[in-house]
């Protein structure tokens, strides 16, 4: 069955820089979009980023353009995700998700990692 | 502030109907399909309904989906104590660009 496992997260001081890793397993990887997705505390989920299947397209959330950096391996069947500037807001469990259409982005996330909590403290 | 609005708390007894709405604009609900996740805290969110009123195989036929203009719902028929969690809908926004969220709905079996 379909698995996505994240890992990276912890405990980060603001300001510093933080990359997490999705390994994917179950389905043929490389033929299917990925996406990041975060729920902050007490809060809703927020889509990040969202990937192609071949990683050529990228879109990234107005929120974080620009602080954050989305990109994967196929090779590997991993999806990274290189965030910046980290500051107390970014606090949140990050979940990657894989796209529900075979080589295309249809934006309806049809397998969730069950997250990997990021903390942005002093 | 979530684009997408949700009720904070819904509740049913069990065997119950209940529904939970999903408000939005005609630059997201208006105009693009609506999806339902389930998610556990701790757990993996899961695909409830997608395209508005489509189940993904192996969720029952105990979840229904509607839309309507610029809302939709979620409805949950016989309700088990099991279905006693989070959900949340999810949509296309052409003004921002991106799928947005609803802030999510605490559902309560009484």
């Amino acid at each position: 069955q379909v698995q996505l496992v994240e890992s990276g997260g912890g405990v980060i001081q603001p300001g510093r820089s933080l990359r997490l890793s999705c390994a994917a397993s179950g389905f043929t990887f490389k033929n299917y979009g990925v996406h990041w997705v975060r729920q902050a505390p007490g809060k809703g989920l927020e889509w990040l980023a969202g990937l192609s299947y071949d990683g050529r397209n990228k879109y990234y959330a107005d929120s974080v353009k620009g602080r954050i950096t989305a990109s994967r391996d196929n090779s590997k069947n991993t999806l990274s995700l290189q965030m910046n500037s980290l500051r107390a807001e970014d606090s949140a469990v990050y979940y990657c998700a894989k796209d529900r259409t075979v080589r295309s982005l249809d934006w309806i996330f049809d397998s969730w990692g069950q997250g990997t909590l990021v903390t942005v403290s002093s | 502030q979530s684009v997408l609005t949700q009720p904070p708390s819904a509740s049913g007894t069990p065997g119950q109907r209940v529904t939970i709405s999903c408000s939005g604009s005609s630059s997201n609900i208006g105009s693009n399909t609506v999806n339902w996740y389930q998610h556990y805290p701790g757990a993996a969110p899961k695909l409830l309904i997608y395209t508005d009123n489509q189940r993904p195989s192996g969720v029952p036929d105990r979840f229904s989906g509607s839309k309507s203009g610029t809302s939709a719902s979620l409805a949950i028929s016989g309700l088990q104590s099991e279905d006693e969690t989070l959900y949340y809908c999810a949509t296309w926004d052409d003004s921002l660009s991106g799928p947005v969220f609803g802030g999510g709905t605490k559902l309560t079996v009484l």
